[in-house]
């Protein structure tokens, strides 16, 4: 079993939509839930983090990690042609013990927003 | 330059060959990491390196040789690669180490094609 599964998509939908990003894991020390956003040619850029459970928004984003479930989601509300990327999730378990606070990635999912 | 740049973008070469990936960072930072990324697999980690001292080796094969002579500066060293090592190859550096719950910064990465 992967340690993080993320359905690779991909996910095509129509501009101004909800879209709903999902990551499930089975590592129960991880605390750190990351999204990162990479355009095509380009590197992956931070989005979202979030520390532990609950729910944080930033502009039409919204990250929601729910421990108890091992799961973790990235919803865009009022989805836009610019929002076309592929979104990797990313967890940590921190710098305790034998982790240095390794990034474990999702495989990504491809988003394309049409107009 | 700003953030994290990776030279050169786009690489071919013949399993033969030996080559450089260089990687320099203009954020200020502590930690550097090699990454590769294949198509419809996560990011996997390479190599981690805190104050120029290698931290990490992620199972590597020794084709594969880093080097980071300051902290702003990290190269990979390539050698008798196998066409299976054709792939994006990402540098990301970090402010801290152990990363506890700094961002990773990406720069644009290098697509490497072995024949």
């Amino acid at each position: 079993q992967k340690e993080v599964e993320q359905d690779p998509g991909p996910l095509s939908v129509p501009e101004g939509a909800i879209v709903s990003l999902n990551c499930t894991y089975s590592n129960s020390a991880f605390q750190y839930f990351m999204w990162y956003r990479q355009y095509s040619r380009k590197g992956p850029e931070l989005l979202m983090y979030t520390y532990s459970s609950g729910n944080k928004e930033d502009g039409r984003f919204t990250a929601q990690v729910d421990k108890s479930s091992k799961y973790i989601s990235l919803f865009i509300r009022d989805s836009q042609p610019s929002d076309s990327a592929t979104y990797l999730c990313a967890m940590s378990a921190g710098a305790g013990g034998t982790s240095y606070g390794k990034l474990t990635f999702g495989q990504g999912t491809i988003l394309t927003v049409h107009p | 330059e700003t953030g994290v740049t990776q030279t050169p973008r786009h690489l071919v070469m013949g399993m033969t060959n030996k080559k450089s990936l260089k990687c320099e960072q203009h954020l200020g930072h502590n930690a550097m990491y090699w990454y590769k990324q294949s198509a419809k697999k996560p990011l996997e980690l390479m190599f981690v390196y805190s104050l120029e001292e290698r931290v990490e080796n992620n199972s590597v094969p020794s084709r594969f040789s880093p080097e980071c002579p300051n902290s702003s500066h990290l190269f990979l060293h390539l050698h008798t690669l196998q066409p299976e090592d054709s792939a994006l190859y990402l540098c990301a550096s970090s402010p801290s180490f152990p990363w506890e719950a700094s961002e990773q910064f990406f720069g644009p990465g290098t697509r490497l094609t072995v024949l």
